[in-house]
């Protein structure tokens, strides 16, 4: 089944490291895209990429990094520069033959300790 | 800036409609959308309206578009347990067009009571 996976489900992190967050598709989807997910605030972008080898800041692009080597895949290094990294992270794909519609993953809850 | 608006809280008891209203920004904005989503869950798409529509039926759910106001609404049918979720707005505002970047509301969490 085609679908976008998320790993960790769960992921902790003490202060001062850089963790990575996995997204991977296999949808064939060229747009990816990562956003935050805080309690009340509905979702914010952090950095999307159209296609590989390219991508563009969102809205809070401060302490994440991102890279697109590979069509499939999306990585988000969260590093120590994120100073409130806790809050719940989305990946999601477009399809833009189909009313530009996202498909999500499941996403990763990352929490400092 | 930017906003799509919406109620943070709605509650209704089992077997009653649903109603949850959005407002958003950009009169230009090609499609609209809902997601729900479930706790601890990704978003998943509910469905989906063009702006040359003004109603949309699928099933238990109708989507109400006024471009004039700028109104959206989700209406539920029949609700049921199982669709207590937060539920989200969003649209892709003509500033994000080239990106396809969609906005999204805050969401409203709708619970059901029994």
């Amino acid at each position: 089944d085609g679908g976008i996976t998320q790993s960790p489900k769960y992921l902790f992190r003490k202060e001062g490291q850089n963790v990575t967050l996995s997204c991977e598709q296999n949808l064939n989807h060229d747009a990816m895209y990562w956003y935050r997910q805080d309690p009340g605030q509905g979702l914010r972008l952090i950095y999307y990429s159209q296609i590989v080898n390219d991508f563009q800041k969102g809205d809070i692009a401060e302490g994440y990094s991102v890279s697109r080597e590979k069509k499939e895949s999306f990585p988000l290094t969260v590093t120590s520069a994120q100073k409130n990294p806790t809050a719940f992270y989305l990946c999601a794909s477009l399809d833009r033959a189909y009313n530009y519609g996202y498909t999500f993953g499941s996403g990763t809850r990352l929490t400092v300790v | 800036g930017e906003d799509v608006e919406q109620s943070l809280f709605l509650s209704v008891r089992e077997g009653d409609s649903s109603v949850i209203n959005c407002t958003y920004t950009d009169s230009s904005s090609t499609y609209l959308y809902w997601y729900k989503q479930e706790p601890g869950a990704g978003l998943q798409l509910l469905t989906y309206i063009f702006s040359n529509m003004d109603m949309k039926q699928d099933q238990r759910l109708t989507v109400l578009l006024n471009k004039k106001d700028k109104h959206l609404s989700l209406r539920i049918a029949d609700t049921q347990t199982g669709d207590s979720a937060i539920y989200f707005c969003a649209e892709i505002p003509t500033s994000g067009a080239g990106s396809y970047q969609l906005t999204f509301g805050k969401g409203t969490k709708l619970s059901v009571i029994p």
